[in-house]
């Protein structure tokens, strides 16, 4: 069965960092394109990284410099490195397994980023 | 890049049909076969309902089908029931190799 747990949300002043984490099961995470996607509340969705079977990664302009995703092969886990966390930056982070049609998703973790 | 723009609500009655659209550019919707629509309810994560505009997943049902014309990609609901009620999202594949989301649609069954 294919599953997806993030973990490693928490609540984090402004300028702090933090790193989520995607354990998978059910497939391996270097022969799968994966995604973070996040949703501020009350709000719609937002693309935030993708990483390429191959290593490539892409990241939205809003993130770019502050964030960066990586894969652990060995714990078939995925990455989110966040720094220079900002309020704004407060969002439900989704992992999802795909990148052009993040399919499969996880059940998410809370970041909040307050003073 | 601004979000794709979709209706914030749409409502309908049991056994009806209701569309959502989902306007872009073209570099976006226009430019490429990759939109899909996301179904989320409360509290939950969203799931794949459509994907390369009009394919349907295994699993979900037919009831739900997508098109695109130009920039506008579109998410039709028929035979509208209950559990239909929910969060709606559209995203697509950019020219920045990137990808954008929508604002989301509330979907109410009356």
């Amino acid at each position: 069965e294919v599953q997806l747990v993030e973990s490693g949300g928490d609540l984090v002043q402004p300028g702090g960092s933090l790193r989520l984490s995607c354990a998978a099961s059910g497939f391996t995470v270097s022969s799968s394109h994966m995604s973070w996607v996040r949703q501020a509340p009350g709000k719609g969705l937002e693309w935030v990284s993708f990483i390429y079977i191959g290593g490539t990664t892409y990241y939205a302009d809003s993130v770019k410099g502050r964030f960066t995703i990586s894969r652990d092969n060995s714990k078939n886990t995925l990455y989110l490195q966040m720094n220079s966390l900002r309020a704004e930056d407060t969002a439900v982070y989704y992992c999802a397994r795909g990148q052009v049609t993040p399919g499969f998703w996880g059940q998410g973790t809370l970041v909040t980023v307050s003073s | 890049q601004s979000a794709l723009t979709q209706p914030a609500s749409v409502s309908g009655s049991p056994g009806q049909s209701i569309t959502i659209s989902c306007t872009g550019t073209s570099s976006d919707v226009g430019g490429y076969n990759y939109v899909s629509w996301y179904q989320q309810h409360p509290g939950k994560a969203p799931k794949l309902m459509i994907y390369d505009v009009s394919k349907r997943p295994s699993g979900v049902s037919n009831r739900f089908s997508g098109s695109k014309s130009g920039n506008t990609a579109s998410l039709t609901i028929s035979g509208l029931q209950a559990e239909d009620e929910a969060d709606y999202h559209c995203s697509s594949y950019t020219s920045s190799s990137t990808l954008i989301f929508g604002g989301g649609t509330k979907v109410t069954v009356l």
